[in-house]
């Protein structure tokens, strides 16, 4: 059975620094993995989505990193600001069906 | 730019009753999930269709809960009776094909439930 694990489960960094989220899931048969924003209370926004046979994928500051064989992927922000306070969810898309981790809460503070 | 709709965003109910929670998907897309998010957690699959038809309700409590798409459009999700650990967000998705698992799934809004 898959399973998904995210840490640190928050973060609290000053604005402007650069920052790394981690996921890390224990079967490396995977289609894709994903990472996820979530306000407080909605829903869930995609912001990068990497397929196995790559290595990252890169929007406007963020970039995801995936290396299969261990099991790792890295989500980095660049220069951060206090719009990008959300939870973070990573997700991994099996045979059968996506299974998320429990998320990282970030709050970028003024 | 197209969305998932969902309603009603919030509903509180007494243990026992019956709830219904209502998702129209983008249009064209032929692939939706429910998925239900306890507080703290990241969501879980309850139930997903091709079209009309289920490809997986495993993590479905079939005892109390039904999904249906009837004409592969808009899903109707409901439980019956409802209990007190079902409180929690449930949400909707949609992605455009038949499942490849190389496409993005786009999220509704939820619909946060509350059963005292």
């Amino acid at each position: 059975k898959q399973e998904v694990t995210q840490i640190p489960a928050a973060l609290s960094v000053p604005e402007g620094e650069n920052l790394v989220l981690n996921c890390s899931f224990t079967d490396s048969a995977i289609y894709n993995l994903q990472w996820f924003r979530q306000d407080p209370g909605k829903g869930l926004t995609s912001l990068l989505l990497i397929q196995s046979s790559q290595r990252e994928q890169t929007s406007g500051r963020l970039n995801a990193s995936l290396d299969k064989s261990s099991g790792r992927s890295t989500l980095y922000i660049a220069a951060s600001q206090p719009g990008d306070s959300a939870t973070y969810l990573c997700a991994v898309q099996g045979a059968q069906k996506l299974v998320f981790g429990q998320g990282t809460r970030l709050t970028i503070n003024p | 730019e197209a969305e998932v709709a969902q309603s009603p965003r919030y509903k509180i109910t007494e243990k026992s009753q019956a709830v219904a929670f209502w998702c129209d998907p983008i249009s064209g897309h032929a692939t939706l999930y429910w998925y239900r998010q306890i507080l703290g957690q990241g969501p879980e699959l309850l139930v997903q269709f091709q079209d009309e038809s289920v490809v997986d309700d495993s993590q479905l409590p079939k005892d109390r809960f039904s999904a249906e798409r009837l004409k592969g459009v808009d899903s109707t999700l409901k439980i019956q009776p409802a209990e007190l650990g079902d409180s929690a967000m449930y949400l909707c998705a949609s992605s455009l094909a038949a499942w490849t698992g190389l496409e993005t799934q786009y999220f509704g809004p939820g619909t946060r439930l509350l059963v005292l």
